[in-house]
């Protein structure tokens, strides 16, 4: 099993500032086609923003960017706006799948 | 549009099994995977399982082989999951999600369901 492990945990930032989310698998997974991110906020069913590494889903603003391969992947929201504080999950889909634990975006 | 609607919250005994519902629409059921998967209170994700509606074929997370049945019924578009021999460490939210993807891989996630919490209570 692909263990993906997230950091920081927490992340405090304002409005307006660069977020950069770190996803770390515990061994290569077999295509970076096979990493995908998720934004969950509170009371909520998480919600696909990117696939294949660096695809936006549908209706994803282009603040949001991901980048990576092999083992090493991140998550880069460019300005964050108000709605963005929330929790972020990585996936990897290329074995069984796996999700990290996630990383909290909080206002500062 | 694409929609996933979940079965309503349940409230189960130790020892006892849960069944959970999510009725698809607006696109063709057989054609995608659906996956299972929990998130425990204040804690992260956790996949479960998926199936093939088109063929009924089935994939668990280790974790949970012997213990929850993925099951279709093509007729009304519904995926069902069973889990069995509860514990309160089964108090979950449980969600459906379509998959997206390639052939070879178990693709991500997107719609996901509404979430139907599941509560292991004596």
């Amino acid at each position: 099993e692909i263990v993906l492990t997230q950091s920081p945990g927490t992340l405090s930032l304002s409005p307006g500032e660069r977020a950069t989310l770190s996803c770390r698998a515990s061994q290569s997974v077999s295509s970076s086609s096979y990493l995908a991110w998720y934004q969950q906020k509170p009371g909520q069913a998480p919600r696909l923003l990117i696939y294949d590494t660096s695809t936006r889903a549908t209706g994803i603003p282009d603040r949001f960017s991901g980048s990576g391969s092999g083992t090493d992947f991140t998550l880069t929201i460019s300005r964050l706006e108000p709605e963005d504080f929330a929790v972020y999950y990585c996936q990897q889909h290329g074995t069984s799948p796996s999700f990290g634990g996630g990383t909290k975006v909080e206002i500062k | 549009q694409v929609q996933l609607v979940q079965s309503g919250a349940e409230v189960k005994k130790p020892g006892a099994s849960v069944k959970v519902s999510c009725k698809a629409s607006g696109y063709t059921f057989t054609g995608y995977f659906l996956h299972w998967v929990r998130q425990a209170p204040g804690q992260g994700l956790e996949w479960m399982g998926r199936i093939s509606p088109n063929s009924g074929g089935t994939n668990y997370a280790q974790k949970f082989q012997g213990r929850v049945t993925v099951t279709r019924d093509t007729s009304i578009s519904t995926v069902y999951m069973e889990l069995s021999r509860l514990t309160s460490d089964d108090t979950a939210v449980y969600y459906c999600a379509r998959a997206g993807g390639c052939s070879t891989c178990y693709g991500w996630l997107d719609p996901w369901g509404q979430g139907t919490l599941v509560t292991v209570s004596s």
